[in-house]
């Protein structure tokens, strides 16, 4: 069974601590995982695709990573505006143009 | 400004009301989908549209439907609504999958209570 776990569920960061946030997938076969950010009750925001291990993507302070099993958001120096729900997803090769499969999310919480 | 949107965003109905919540894009998109969003389970689909008149189920579609006779709209119809629908909504939309998947966008989202 396709399966995407986000780790840890919550993350309390002090502004400027950086720290990294886990995704682990067990697909048959990936097509591309995708990094989204969403605000409370707001609708998910886009943030990265990657679609083969050893990709990385970059933008602002935020690095994201892939390897056969597992992605990583690496976020650097944050700042209380950093603060929401990540989300991870996967497509998988036998859902080719339909479903992503999203984890439950990591809440993060800078502080100042 | 490429969007998602969504009407209504609040709605609060009583079991059995018929009901659809509106979705429409603006970036010419083939593939459309909506999510529920609830609590401890996460983003999960329920209907998408591959292109005009393709829809199909995904994970949970149990007591939606869904119609997709124009390219920029596909609305979501629950003919009877129970309180176990009560959740928050959203409508995504991609450019069609030409070997590699794109990201979807996803519009603001619909609370919808049902009493």
């Amino acid at each position: 069974e396709d399966q995407v776990t986000q780790s840890p569920e919550a993350l309390r960061l002090q502004e400027g601590e950086s720290s990294s946030l886990n995704c682990s997938y067990t697909v048959s076969g990936l097509r591309g995982l995708f990094w989204y950010r969403q605000d409370p009750g707001k609708g998910p925001e886009f943030l990265f695709t990657l679609y083969s291990a050893g990709e990385e993507k970059e933008k602002e302070r935020l690095k994201a990573t892939l390897t056969k099993k597992e992605s990583f958001l690496h976020i650097t120096a944050p700042k209380p505006e950093d603060s929401a729900t990540y989300l991870c997803a996967v497509q998988a090769q036998h859902q080719a143009g339909t479903a992503l499969i999203f984890g439950k999310g990591t809440t993060l919480s800078v502080s100042s | 400004e490429a969007q998602v949107t969504q009407n209504p965003r609040y709605l609060i109905t009583v079991t059995g009301k018929k009901l659809t919540v509106t979705c429409s894009q603006n970036m010419n998109h083939e593939y459309m989908s909506w999510y529920r969003q609830d609590p401890g389970l996460g983003l999960r689909q329920i209907y998408y549209s591959m292109n005009v008149e393709v829809t199909d189920k995904g994970d949970v579609p149990e007591g939606y439907k869904v119609s997709r006779k124009e390219k920029r709209n596909f609305p979501l119809i629950l003919e009877s609504p129970s309180p176990n629908q009560t959740s928050l909504y959203f409508c995504a939309s991609s450019p069609p999958d030409r070997g590699r998947p794109y990201e979807q966008y996803f519009g603001p989202g619909t609370r919808l209570t049902v009493t």
